[in-house]
């Protein structure tokens, strides 16, 4: 059983349009969150949730809206593709919002913008 | 705010040689440290962590000890494999958010 969930693994979209990507998590986890890996695999945080509630908002574009249904669900919808978006987005997952709770990653989803 | 540097790679080891990546970090407070593994075309997993000053993590291997004096957290395994060729991240937790550092390509040759 996958633990942490992504689909698509692949997203190839032109510029202008708007696409969702989805993750859900099995592990009965409070706190989930997204991150955005460069071509030079620097990871930067995006958002989280914790029981449905945000608690991570980095400054990215408000063209970047996470929804979380429930709590093993965690959904990243973005408008208005740009080039600059491409790269591989990952979600993760976490007992808790905790310092010294462990983060468990979904294989990724590469989206590229033409 | 926080902030985690990682030598920069790429790292090339032939196989059964030592490995050391080293990290430091900055942080307000007492964060968690971790060692993440990202393996070609995968997402990260965690390899070890440690929760507080002069505490080892430990797995497969590789070691990490938390040294608050030198605001450090280097990775060393004895002898690489060339199954051990992958990206390493050090992390540190500051909750909620965990910062990671730009990661060090290893590649091991046989």
């Amino acid at each position: 059983d996958t633990a942490v969930s992504q689909t698509p693994k692949y997203l190839v979209t032109q510029m202008g349009n708007d696409k969702s990507i989805k993750c859900e998590q099995n592990l009965g986890h409070d706190t989930m969150y997204w991150y955005k890996q460069d071509s030079k695999k620097f990871l930067k945080i995006m958002f989280s949730y914790n029981n449905k509630e945000l608690i991570i908002n980095e400054t990215v574009p408000n063209r970047f809206s996470p929804k979380s249904p429930d709590k093993a669900h965690l959904n990243l919808h973005i408008n208005s593709l740009e080039l600059g978006d491409s790269a591989v987005y990952f979600c993760a997952s976490s007992q808790s919002p905790g310092l010294a709770d462990t983060q468990y990653f979904g294989p990724g989803t590469r989206l590229t913008v033409l | 705010g926080n902030s985690v540097t990682q030598m920069e790679g790429p790292v090339t080891l032939s196989e059964e040689a030592f490995l050391t990546i080293n990290c430091t970090y900055t942080a307000t407070g007492y964060p968690s440290l971790f060692w993440y593994v990202q393996y070609p075309g995968e997402g990260l997993q965690l390899l070890l962590k440690a929760t507080k000053a002069d505490d080892k993590g430990s797995n497969k291997g590789f070691e990490a000890t938390y040294r608050k004096e030198t605001t450090s957290f280097h990775l060393e395994k004895g002898s690489v494999q060339v199954s051990d060729s992958a990206v390493y991240f050090c992390a540190l937790s500051d909750q909620p958010k965990v910062t990671f550092g730009t990661g060090t390509k290893l590649q091991v040759i046989p």
